[in-house]
Protein backbone atom coordinates (compact mmCIF):
# COMPACT_ATOMS: atom_id res chain seq x y z
CA UNK A 1 0.00 0.00 0.00
CA UNK A 2 1.20 3.30 -1.17
CA UNK A 3 2.44 5.43 2.47
CA UNK A 4 3.37 8.62 2.96
CA UNK A 5 6.37 10.26 1.22
CA UNK A 6 8.94 12.51 2.45
CA UNK A 7 11.69 14.85 0.64
CA UNK A 8 14.26 14.89 1.18
CA UNK A 9 15.34 12.61 3.94
CA UNK A 10 18.45 14.51 5.12
CA UNK A 11 19.50 18.07 5.26
CA UNK A 12 21.85 19.88 6.43
CA UNK A 13 21.94 24.03 6.46
CA UNK A 14 23.58 26.66 7.87
CA UNK A 15 21.83 29.25 10.08
CA UNK A 16 20.21 31.80 8.64
CA UNK A 17 19.56 29.60 5.07
CA UNK A 18 16.13 28.57 3.74
CA UNK A 19 14.64 24.79 3.46
CA UNK A 20 11.93 23.43 2.12
CA UNK A 21 10.40 20.07 3.12
CA UNK A 22 7.89 18.34 0.83
CA UNK A 23 5.11 15.83 1.86
CA UNK A 24 3.63 13.42 -0.49
CA UNK A 25 -0.20 12.11 0.74
CA UNK A 26 -1.24 9.15 0.52
CA UNK A 27 -3.30 8.95 -2.50
CA UNK A 28 -7.23 10.59 -1.20
CA UNK A 29 -6.07 11.74 1.30
CA UNK A 30 -7.24 15.25 1.85
CA UNK A 31 -5.73 16.22 4.88
CA UNK A 32 -1.89 16.96 5.56
CA UNK A 33 -0.25 17.44 9.26
CA UNK A 34 2.97 18.99 10.07
CA UNK A 35 4.63 18.13 13.17
CA UNK A 36 8.17 18.46 14.58
CA UNK A 37 10.15 16.49 17.05
CA UNK A 38 13.00 17.87 18.85
CA UNK A 39 16.00 15.61 20.25
CA UNK A 40 14.34 13.74 23.35
CA UNK A 41 10.92 14.97 22.86
CA UNK A 42 7.51 14.55 21.54
CA UNK A 43 6.43 15.51 17.86
CA UNK A 44 4.40 18.88 18.33
CA UNK A 45 2.44 19.66 16.02
CA UNK A 46 2.61 22.62 13.64
CA UNK A 47 0.17 23.13 10.62
CA UNK A 48 -2.55 21.49 8.65
CA UNK A 49 -4.38 21.67 5.99
CA UNK A 50 -7.99 20.76 4.20
CA UNK A 51 -8.27 20.84 0.79
CA UNK A 52 -5.83 23.27 -0.13
CA UNK A 53 -6.78 25.32 3.32
CA UNK A 54 -5.28 25.95 6.43
CA UNK A 55 -7.31 24.30 9.06
CA UNK A 56 -5.33 24.12 12.13
CA UNK A 57 -2.11 25.99 13.67
CA UNK A 58 0.20 25.44 16.38
CA UNK A 59 3.25 26.74 17.73
CA UNK A 60 4.83 27.32 14.22
CA UNK A 61 7.20 30.05 14.35
CA UNK A 62 6.96 33.13 11.73
CA UNK A 63 9.79 32.10 9.92
CA UNK A 64 8.05 28.65 8.78
CA UNK A 65 5.08 29.08 6.32
CA UNK A 66 3.13 26.12 4.64
CA UNK A 67 0.89 25.59 2.03
CA UNK A 68 -0.74 22.44 0.58
CA UNK A 69 -0.87 22.28 -3.33
CA UNK A 70 -3.81 21.34 -5.97
CA UNK A 71 -2.06 17.71 -6.22
CA UNK A 72 -2.72 17.82 -2.36
CA UNK A 73 1.01 17.54 -1.52
CA UNK A 74 2.30 20.13 0.87
CA UNK A 75 5.30 22.02 1.41
CA UNK A 76 6.77 23.33 4.69
CA UNK A 77 9.24 26.54 3.90
CA UNK A 78 11.49 27.73 6.75
CA UNK A 79 13.83 30.99 6.45
CA UNK A 80 16.48 32.39 8.90
CA UNK A 81 16.87 28.93 10.05
CA UNK A 82 18.29 28.65 13.52
CA UNK A 83 19.90 25.90 15.60
CA UNK A 84 16.78 25.37 17.42
CA UNK A 85 15.00 24.33 14.65
CA UNK A 86 17.34 21.49 14.00
CA UNK A 87 14.72 18.39 14.67
CA UNK A 88 13.21 15.76 12.90
CA UNK A 89 10.03 16.75 10.57
CA UNK A 90 6.90 14.24 10.02
CA UNK A 91 4.32 14.85 7.92
CA UNK A 92 1.01 12.72 8.45
CA UNK A 93 -2.10 12.46 5.90
CA UNK A 94 -5.33 11.48 6.61
CA UNK A 95 -8.67 10.78 5.05
CA UNK A 96 -10.66 12.70 7.70
CA UNK A 97 -9.87 16.62 8.73
CA UNK A 98 -11.60 16.21 12.11
CA UNK A 99 -9.65 13.36 13.61
CA UNK A 100 -11.88 10.57 13.43
CA UNK A 101 -9.31 8.61 11.60
CA UNK A 102 -5.77 7.19 11.43
CA UNK A 103 -2.90 9.72 10.76
CA UNK A 104 -0.76 7.90 8.54
CA UNK A 105 3.03 9.25 9.29
CA UNK A 106 5.94 9.63 6.95
CA UNK A 107 9.28 8.60 7.50
CA UNK A 108 10.13 11.95 8.31
CA UNK A 109 12.85 14.71 7.03
CA UNK A 110 15.84 15.26 9.71
CA UNK A 111 17.22 18.85 9.59
CA UNK A 112 20.26 19.44 10.94
CA UNK A 113 20.82 23.48 11.45
CA UNK A 114 25.36 24.17 11.95
CA UNK B 1 -5.84 21.86 25.90
CA UNK B 2 -6.16 17.74 26.54
CA UNK B 3 -2.99 16.78 28.48
CA UNK B 4 -1.52 13.26 27.90
CA UNK B 5 0.41 11.50 30.37
CA UNK B 6 2.07 8.08 29.68
CA UNK B 7 4.09 5.26 32.14
CA UNK B 8 6.03 4.25 33.29
CA UNK B 9 8.34 6.91 31.00
CA UNK B 10 11.34 3.81 31.15
CA UNK B 11 10.94 -0.10 30.92
CA UNK B 12 14.13 -2.68 30.63
CA UNK B 13 12.76 -5.75 30.18
CA UNK B 14 14.18 -9.25 29.76
CA UNK B 15 13.63 -10.52 26.27
CA UNK B 16 10.10 -13.16 26.36
CA UNK B 17 8.90 -11.12 29.53
CA UNK B 18 5.46 -9.02 29.12
CA UNK B 19 4.72 -5.56 29.88
CA UNK B 20 1.69 -3.41 30.15
CA UNK B 21 1.85 0.65 28.73
CA UNK B 22 -0.54 2.91 29.69
CA UNK B 23 -1.91 6.35 28.44
CA UNK B 24 -4.23 8.78 30.37
CA UNK B 25 -5.78 11.75 28.65
CA UNK B 26 -8.35 14.73 30.20
CA UNK B 27 -11.10 15.11 27.63
CA UNK B 28 -13.34 12.94 25.30
CA UNK B 29 -11.16 11.92 22.45
CA UNK B 30 -12.49 10.62 18.59
CA UNK B 31 -8.72 9.62 17.98
CA UNK B 32 -6.27 8.08 19.52
CA UNK B 33 -3.22 6.21 18.71
CA UNK B 34 -0.25 4.11 19.71
CA UNK B 35 2.82 4.40 18.17
CA UNK B 36 6.75 3.22 18.62
CA UNK B 37 9.32 4.97 17.64
CA UNK B 38 12.06 3.14 16.20
CA UNK B 39 15.43 3.69 16.97
CA UNK B 40 16.01 5.53 13.48
CA UNK B 41 13.09 7.53 14.06
CA UNK B 42 10.50 6.37 12.33
CA UNK B 43 6.78 6.22 13.82
CA UNK B 44 5.24 2.85 13.28
CA UNK B 45 1.74 3.01 13.44
CA UNK B 46 0.72 0.38 16.13
CA UNK B 47 -2.84 0.53 16.76
CA UNK B 48 -6.26 3.64 16.15
CA UNK B 49 -8.11 3.22 18.78
CA UNK B 50 -10.40 5.60 20.50
CA UNK B 51 -11.87 2.90 22.35
CA UNK B 52 -12.90 -1.07 22.51
CA UNK B 53 -10.17 -3.60 22.29
CA UNK B 54 -7.88 -4.88 18.98
CA UNK B 55 -4.93 -7.16 18.66
CA UNK B 56 -2.44 -7.63 16.31
CA UNK B 57 0.19 -10.75 17.06
CA UNK B 58 1.86 -10.27 20.33
CA UNK B 59 0.64 -6.92 20.46
CA UNK B 60 -3.12 -5.76 21.84
CA UNK B 61 -4.46 -2.39 23.07
CA UNK B 62 -7.60 -1.38 24.92
CA UNK B 63 -9.07 1.75 25.64
CA UNK B 64 -11.53 2.62 28.17
CA UNK B 65 -13.31 5.98 26.58
CA UNK B 66 -15.68 6.48 29.76
CA UNK B 67 -12.64 6.39 31.76
CA UNK B 68 -10.09 8.29 29.47
CA UNK B 69 -7.43 5.54 29.51
CA UNK B 70 -5.86 3.09 27.44
CA UNK B 71 -3.50 0.14 28.00
CA UNK B 72 -0.71 -1.58 25.49
CA UNK B 73 0.29 -4.60 26.02
CA UNK B 74 3.24 -6.09 24.65
CA UNK B 75 3.70 -10.31 25.51
CA UNK B 76 6.91 -12.08 24.59
CA UNK B 77 9.13 -9.45 24.14
CA UNK B 78 11.73 -9.21 21.61
CA UNK B 79 15.02 -7.34 20.98
CA UNK B 80 13.13 -5.27 17.98
CA UNK B 81 10.14 -4.29 20.83
CA UNK B 82 13.07 -1.70 21.91
CA UNK B 83 12.09 1.84 20.77
CA UNK B 84 9.91 4.77 22.03
CA UNK B 85 5.65 4.04 22.53
CA UNK B 86 3.75 7.12 22.28
CA UNK B 87 0.34 7.50 23.04
CA UNK B 88 -1.79 10.38 21.00
CA UNK B 89 -4.95 11.89 20.88
CA UNK B 90 -6.98 14.02 19.04
CA UNK B 91 -10.68 15.80 19.78
CA UNK B 92 -12.24 17.17 17.49
CA UNK B 93 -9.36 19.65 16.12
CA UNK B 94 -7.23 17.06 14.14
CA UNK B 95 -3.98 17.58 15.28
CA UNK B 96 -2.54 14.91 17.57
CA UNK B 97 -1.47 15.84 21.09
CA UNK B 98 1.66 12.95 22.18
CA UNK B 99 2.29 12.10 25.67
CA UNK B 100 5.80 12.30 26.31
CA UNK B 101 6.54 8.55 25.40
CA UNK B 102 7.53 5.19 27.03
CA UNK B 103 11.39 3.90 26.36
CA UNK B 104 11.28 0.38 26.49
CA UNK B 105 14.44 -1.57 26.37
CA UNK B 106 14.25 -5.10 26.09
CA UNK B 107 17.97 -7.23 26.84
CA UNK B 108 18.40 -10.47 24.54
Amino acid sequence: AAGVIQSPRHLIKEKRETATLKCYPIPRHDTVYWYQQGPGQDPQFLISFYEKMQSDKGSIPDRFSAQQFSDYHSELNMSSLELGDSALYFCASSSTTYGADTQYFGPGTRLTVL
Amino acid sequence: GIQVEQSPPDLILQEGANSTLRCNFSDSVNNLQWFHQNPWGQLINLFYIPSGTKQNGRLSATTVATERYSLLYISSSQTTDSGVYFCAVSSNTGKLIFGQGTTLQVKP
